[in-house]
């Protein structure tokens, strides 16, 4: 079936340096989604990309699909405190939503 | 608003014994989707629906079962807990733009 592999899984950085997560499937996506999870919380929408190449931003988190829309990444810029968390990719297959394994960000003050 | 609401937040069982985890969303939403999430593991869907009256088996559908009699509840059931059970459950609903709204969790121990 569809998998969706996703490195590193785990990241440390010191607050004010930047984060990346990268997001890879063996197989065309339609679209890539990315959430958010606070410890101990729910998984929260991001975002939604669709089209070949697109690049999408929201503050200081840049979101960039593939040309080939096989992968996809999460940078963010000068990371705060408050970024700390587990983000996940997720592709649709059909009806099913199939996540990645995560990529955990720590940031220290 | 209330979103997606899930009950029981807590529950310890021990092996063998049954039980039912509700879901409820007030968005109207026609998709529903049951998760589970381990340690390093990410999320696997249980199972999912399509709509009222009708479910489909996800990754990982094994040990439960799901109803899905209104619109609004997605119930899942666990008819005889198994240690490897122990999770924490997520339900989500999902809107006609493909985002997922997932509710606070239920976090399950099988003794």
């Amino acid at each position: 079936g569809q998998q969706v592999m996703q490195i590193p899984q785990y990241q440390h950085v010191q607050e004010g340096e930047d984060f990346t997560t990268y997001c890879n499937s063996s197989t065309t996506l339609s679209n890539i989604q990315w959430y958010k999870q606070r410890p101990g919380g729910h998984p929260v929408f991001l975002i939604q990309l669709v089209k070949s190449g697109e690049v999408k931003k929201q503050k200081r988190l840049t979101f960039q699909f593939g040309e080939a829309k096989k992968n996809s990444s999460l940078h963010i810029t000068a990371t705060q405190t408050t970024d700390v968390g587990t983000y996940f990719c997720a592709a649709y297959n059909t009806d099913k939503l199939i996540f990645g394994t995560g990529t955990r960000l720590q940031v220290f003050p | 608003n209330a979103g997606v609401t899930q009950t029981p937040k807590f529950r310890v069982l021990k092996t063998g014994q049954s039980m039912t985890l509700l879901c409820a969303q007030d968005m109207n939403h026609e998709y529903m989707y049951w998760y589970r999430q381990d340690p390093g593991m990410g999320l696997r869907l249980i199972h999912y629906s399509v709509g009222e009256g009708t479910t489909a088996k996800g990754e990982v559908p094994d040990g439960y079962n799901v109803s899905r009699l209104k619109k609004q509840n997605f119930l899942l059931g666990l008819e005889s807990a198994a240690p490897s059970q122990t999770s924490v459950y997520f339900c989500a609903s999902r809107r006609t733009t493909n985002e997922q709204f997932f509710g606070p969790g239920t976090r399950l121990t099988v003794l």
